[in-house]
């Protein structure tokens, strides 16, 4: 099974500045079958990116994925304050796993 | 517009059972292959089971093999979890969620339910 390891466990920005979230595993991700999901308080997961760098359906250009083999990171170009939330990478193909999730808070 | 809706979750002592369904609306669901995943409470995301469009594979993880059966109707457009000798630390949130893409059954998640609650408690 494949453990993915997310950090940092909280980052602190403030809207506008740029964040930059990081998934490693724990060994290679065939066809980079790497997802990443955002969930606010009280609600479902949503997906953000698949395969690595493709953004979901509706899921603005600020949002961009990156990566391959088992180094992985999530990018928002400018925060909203709606992009204040817990995010989680997702391995998938072979086996399914999920990292333990960062939280991303307001400074 | 897609919709999953799931129900059946509640209080169940340890060692009990429940069963719990999800209702998929706004797409051809004989399509999809369709996971279940759950949320302790405070903690993060762990995938619980997939199921094939024709039920034909069925993929498990460790934590509840043997325990819990998904299942599925077509006809009935609905998505099923029997989970049995429940314990403590299956409490959680359960999710159902439509798999992404259609090409592969242990997929992404593109569209999630709201989820039902279930707790393990005496």
């Amino acid at each position: 099974e494949i453990v993915l390891t997310q950090s940092p466990g909280t980052l602190s920005l403030s809207p506008g500045e740029r964040a930059t979230l990081s998934c490693r595993a724990s060994q290679s991700v065939s066809s980079s079958y790497l997802a990443w999901y955002q969930q606010k308080p009280g609600q479902a997961p949503r997906l953000l990116i698949y395969v690595a760098s493709s953004r979901a359906t509706g899921i603005p250009d600020r949002f961009s994925g990156s990566g391959s083999g088992t180094d992985f990171t999530l990018t928002i170009s400018r925060l909203e304050p709606e992009d204040f939330a817990v995010y989680y990478c997702q391995h998938y193909g072979t086996s399914l796993s999920f990292g333990q999730g960062t939280k991303l808070e307001i400074k | 517009e897609v919709q999953l809706v799931e129900s059946g979750g509640g209080l169940v002592q340890p060692g009990g059972s429940l069963r719990l369904t999800c209702a998929a609306s706004g797409f051809t669901f004989s399509s999809y292959s369709m996971n279940w995943v759950r949320q302790a409470p405070g903690k993060g995301l762990e995938w619980v089971s997939c199921i094939s469009s024709s039920s034909s594979t069925i993929y498990y993880a460790d934590s509840v093999r043997g325990r819990f059966t998904i299942s599925r109707d077509n006809a009935k457009n609905s998505l099923y979890l029997q989970m049995d000798s429940l314990r403590a630390e299956d409490t959680a949130v359960y999710y159902c969620a439509r798999v992404w893409p259609i090409t592969i059954i242990r997929g992404a998640a593109d569209y999630w339910g709201q989820g039902t609650l279930v707790t393990v408690s005496s």
